[in-house]
């Protein structure tokens, strides 16, 4: 029972290039989270997923777009990446909306 | 704007010493009240708490939510070092909003 997994752990893009950032979660939770976390800013909720099948965006979507490919999947997409999405990812799942949510080790982003 | 504030936004103790550390929120549709702990990776969950006035401990961790006053405290007693970390509170609406977090170091 692996809980949350995320690949890859550390990326270097430079500004315009694209990447996804792939998210999965063994534990048969109906909702999962994508979450970036800066210095002095706490986690910041991007998008998530109630369910399979939904996505709605969350504090910061803007530059990002999601996938919930299926119950176990979702993945987190950046077209055009710029400097201001370097950051830590976190990827998270909950059995439902409203509780307590699982952390996946994150994904460190640099964008040059 | 929903916002969770949590103070102070860091505090260097002692081991021994007893901490509390505070959230306070404004979100529309609040279901429940979580504590996480960061360390160097990804927060771990502590505690959730959904009804006023209820105490939840673990160990020499406990929480309590105000939801009149739209606050929750996390008090550790008898501060250890492998207690130093980030300690996030998040709001639960329909999503999840965190706070920016409180940065404990407890020195030997």
């Amino acid at each position: 029972n692996a809980g949350v997994t995320q690949t890859p752990k550390f990326q270097v893009l430079k500004t315009g290039q694209s990447m996804t950032l792939q998210c999965a979660q063994d534990m048969n939770h109906n909702s999962m989270y994508w979450y970036r976390q800066d210095p002095g800013m706490g986690l910041r909720l991007i998008y998530y997923s109630a369910s399979e099948g939904t996505t709605d965006k969350g504090e910061v979507p803007n530059g990002y777009n999601v996938s919930r490919l299926n119950k176990r999947e979702f993945s987190l997409r950046l077209e055009s990446a710029a400097p201001s999405q370097t950051s830590v990812y976190f990827c998270a799942s909950s059995e439902h909306g409203g509780e307590t949510q699982y952390f996946g080790p994150g994904t460190r982003l640099l964008v040059l | 704007e929903d916002k969770v504030v949590q103070s102070p936004l860091s505090l260097v103790v002692h081991e021994g010493d007893t901490v509390t550390l505070n959230c306070s929120y404004e979100v529309t549709n609040f279901r429940s009240l979580l504590w996480y702990k960061q360390e160097k990776k990804a927060p771990t969950f502590l505690f959730m708490l959904t009804s006023s006035g209820i105490e939840k401990k673990s160990g020499r961790l406990s929480s309590i939510l105000d939801k009149k006053e739209l606050f929750s405290i996390l008090n550790i007693t008898a501060t250890q070092t492998g207690d130093s970390a980030v300690y996030l509170c998040a709001a639960n609406n329909n999503d999840m909003r965190f706070g920016a977090g409180t940065r404990l170091t407890v020195k030997p």
